[in-house]
């Protein structure tokens, strides 16, 4: 059954804590993507992956930290530097980078940090 | 960094009737595309069409683009219950074909 997906669905940390997202594709796409969801707001994009061994910082990066040592992972650390961390996160992967391949999205986190 | 903007923001309309939600950029595109998002979900790809396309079918979506007012609209015809969603447009990052950038979305909802 090929997909994306994350874990977990929901997440509960306090302030000042690190906390790690999962995100795993058996696509085998290249490009991976991380990003944020506010209420009623669209996507913003925190740091995306062309290829393994190599990432590039999106519009907030900010607070944020990512890895890419396998293909079919991208984990995304929220560390205790983001400021407002609460939030829906939804990581991404597609076969190439570029407005002309689709994204496929996986099922989100959402993360609350009291 | 925001290139698409949706109009409307929201959207009610009875079943069965069709919805139409516009997409407005600021500078010219390779591509455009169109995503759905149920209500805490991930975001699943509708259509992409291309900047040398002006219009593209599937199934009861029809997306149109015309690159000389900067927009795109979507169509959706005999809408139904499962239509109720969040549409969003992606577009090309200003001068970066290498990542899309997000509207904020339009939300429909089908009435019974």
């Amino acid at each position: 059954d090929g997909g994306i997906t994350q874990s977990p669905k929901y997440l509960f940390r306090k302030e000042g804590q690190n906390v790690t997202l999962s995100c795993e594709q058996n696509l085998n796409h290249d490009a991976m993507y991380w990003y944020r969801q506010d209420p009623g707001q669209g996507l913003r994009l925190i740091y995306y992956s062309q290829i393994v061994n190599d990432f590039q910082k999106g519009d907030i990066a900010e607070g944020y930290s990512v890895s890419r040592e396998k293909k079919e992972s991208f984990p995304l650390t929220v560390t205790s530097a983001q400021k407002n961390p609460t939030a829906f996160y939804l990581c991404a992967s597609s076969m190439g980078s570029g407005s002309h391949y689709e994204q496929y999205f996986g099922p989100g986190t959402r993360l609350t940090v009291t | 960094s925001q290139q698409g903007e949706e109009d409307p923001q929201a959207l009610s309309i009875q079943e069965g009737e069709n919805a139409t939600m516009n997409c407005s950029y600021k500078t010219s595109i390779n591509n455009l595309q169109w995503y759905r998002q149920n209500s805490g979900r991930g975001l699943v790809h509708l259509i992409l069409i291309r900047s040398n396309e002006r219009e593209k079918h599937s199934g009861r979506l029809r997306v149109t683009l015309d690159t000389s007012k900067k927009s795109s609209s979507l169509l959706i015809t005999a809408s139904r219950a499962a239509d109720t969603a969040s549409y969003f447009c992606a577009t090309d990052a200003r001068n970066r074909d290498d990542k899309i950038i997000f509207g904020k979305g339009t939300r429909l909802h089908i009435l019974p």
